[in-house]
């Protein structure tokens, strides 16, 4: 079955770090770019980041310098590691993969993310 | 950043009726546009890419249309199952960004 899982959400203090993980199956990953897109509680969806094939990155300017993507082809896996965290990153995290005209044609079922003292 | 403004932001119709939501760039993307639905609690789903292509499995009431600036999404007749949040995404920058979404409920 073509699948993403995500997995590694929680509550974490303000500054504090998380690594979320998405594990693919059901396709050949390593062709495939892969995102992460957040959802804020009632807000509207956010891209936060994109990894290539081979490993090249970009990030939105919100999460620039704070949060790392990276991925292991050899475990079908792409993860987001999240540094000083900050209330306003509070959402619910999807990953994704992208096709090659760049739009989000799988995504899993999210995992939360609550940024709280 | 290129900016998608979508409306509107909410619309109420009723079962059978044809709805067209609208898209709008702040600046030419071509036809690197998609759209998305998206339930309550669930993961979004990818409805049309490149403006007009139906993704495969979505039914075919559902249509898009536009180039440059400006793109709509269009359900023919609507069915129960399609009472949801509507988002447009572009693809033409690598800093990909989201409409704010339009929810569409029942009236």
């Amino acid at each position: 079955e073509v699948q993403l899982v995500e997995s590694g959400g929680g509550l974490v203090q303000p500054g504090g770090s998380l690594r979320l993980s998405c594990a693919a199956s059901g396709f050949t990953f390593s062709s495939y770019a892969m995102s992460w897109v957040r959802q804020a509680p009632g807000k509207g969806l956010e891209w936060v980041s994109r990894i290539s094939g081979s490993g090249d990155s970009t990030y939105a300017d919100s999460v620039q310098g704070r949060f790392t993507i990276s991925r292991d082809n050899s475990k079908n896996t792409v993860y987001l590691q999240m540094n000083s965290l900050r209330a306003e990153d509070t959402a619910a995290y999807y990953c994704a993969s992208m096709s090659t005209s760049w739009y989000f044609d799988l995504w899993g079922r999210g995992t939360l993310v609550t940024v709280s003292s | 950043d290129i900016q998608l403004t979508q409306s509107p932001s909410s619309l109420s119709a009723s079962v059978g009726d044809r709805v067209t939501i609208t898209c709008r760039a702040s600046q030419s993307i071509s036809n690197y546009l998609n759209w998305y639905q998206q339930k309550p609690g669930k993961a979004p789903k990818l409805l049309i890419y490149g403006a007009s292509s139906l993704q495969s499995g979505v039914p075919s009431r559902f249509s898009g249309s536009g180039s440059g600036t400006d793109f709509t999404l269009t359900i023919s007749s609507l069915q129960p199952e399609d009472f949801a949040t509507y988002s447009c995404q572009q693809s033409y920058s690598t800093f990909y960004t989201f409409g704010q979404g339009t929810k569409l409920e029942i009236k």
